[in-house]
């Protein structure tokens, strides 16, 4: 089936070091792929995608590459901040017109100041 | 437009009794989900619609849940009788279709079954 797993959290950082979350996917076919993020009380918010390999999602400083020969999708930023604390999840979903997300079961992240 | 919008926020109530949880969609949008987060199981997808038809129930717990569409606008999800284990947040999101599978959630409703 299909499926994704994220690496466990929770993950403790400073501000502006270095952060990477592990996304790696299982999948009959080539998927989209997603990362989400759920700031405390709220629901999820699209954080950026990839509809094909070596696509590159990015938005507000994050960015992940969708690598098919390693089916991963793994999550960067090069300095966080501590508005960044939340949780992450990375998603795929298939084809066009597909609606149906499959989430992985989410990284927490808190950044210190 | 104001987003997904879902009620109640918080909800509490006996082992046994009825719980319906509502929602509305971003208009337009023709995609309808229900989602149950838990901390031992994660997120879950419990049904989703399309065009106001169910698509796939294929993650409803049992029986005691069922979900409901009547119109664009509205969704319902219901649990019957509810049970201390049915304790999670629900959410529900709505995504547009037509290639784009940006889904836009909904800030939950917290159940505590006692």
């Amino acid at each position: 089936g299909n499926s994704v797993t994220q690496m466990e959290g929770p993950v403790t950082l400073s501000e502006e070091a270095f952060l990477t979350i592990n996304c790696t996917y299982t999948a009959t076919g080539y998927p989209s792929l997603f990362w989400y993020v759920q700031y405390p009380g709220e629901g999820l918010q699209l954080l950026l995608k990839a509809t094909k390999a070596d696509d590159k999602g990015s938005n507000k400083g994050f960015e992940a590459t969708y690598r098919k020969e390693t089916t991963s999708f793994h999550l960067e930023k090069g300095s966080v901040q501590v508005s960044d604390s939340a949780v992450y999840f990375c998603a795929l979903a298939f084809g066009q017109g597909a609606q149906k997300l499959v989430f992985g079961q989410g990284t927490r992240l808190t950044i210190n100041p | 437009d104001a987003g997904v919008i879902q009620s109640p926020r918080h909800e509490v109530t006996e082992m046994g009794q009825e719980v319906t949880l509502r929602c509305k969609p971003i208009s337009g949008h023709d995609y309808l989900f229900w989602y149950r987060q838990t901390m031992m199981r994660g997120l879950e997808l419990l049904i989703y619609f399309n065009n106001n038809v169910p698509i796939d129930d294929s993650g409803m717990p049992e029986d005691r849940f069922s979900a409901k569409m009547p119109n664009a606008s509205f969704s319902t999800l219901k649990i019957q009788p509810s049970e201390p284990r049915d304790s999670a947040v629900y959410f529900c999101a709505s995504s547009q279709g037509g290639g784009s599978t940006e889904a836009f959630f909904g800030q939950g409703t917290r159940l505590t079954v006692v």
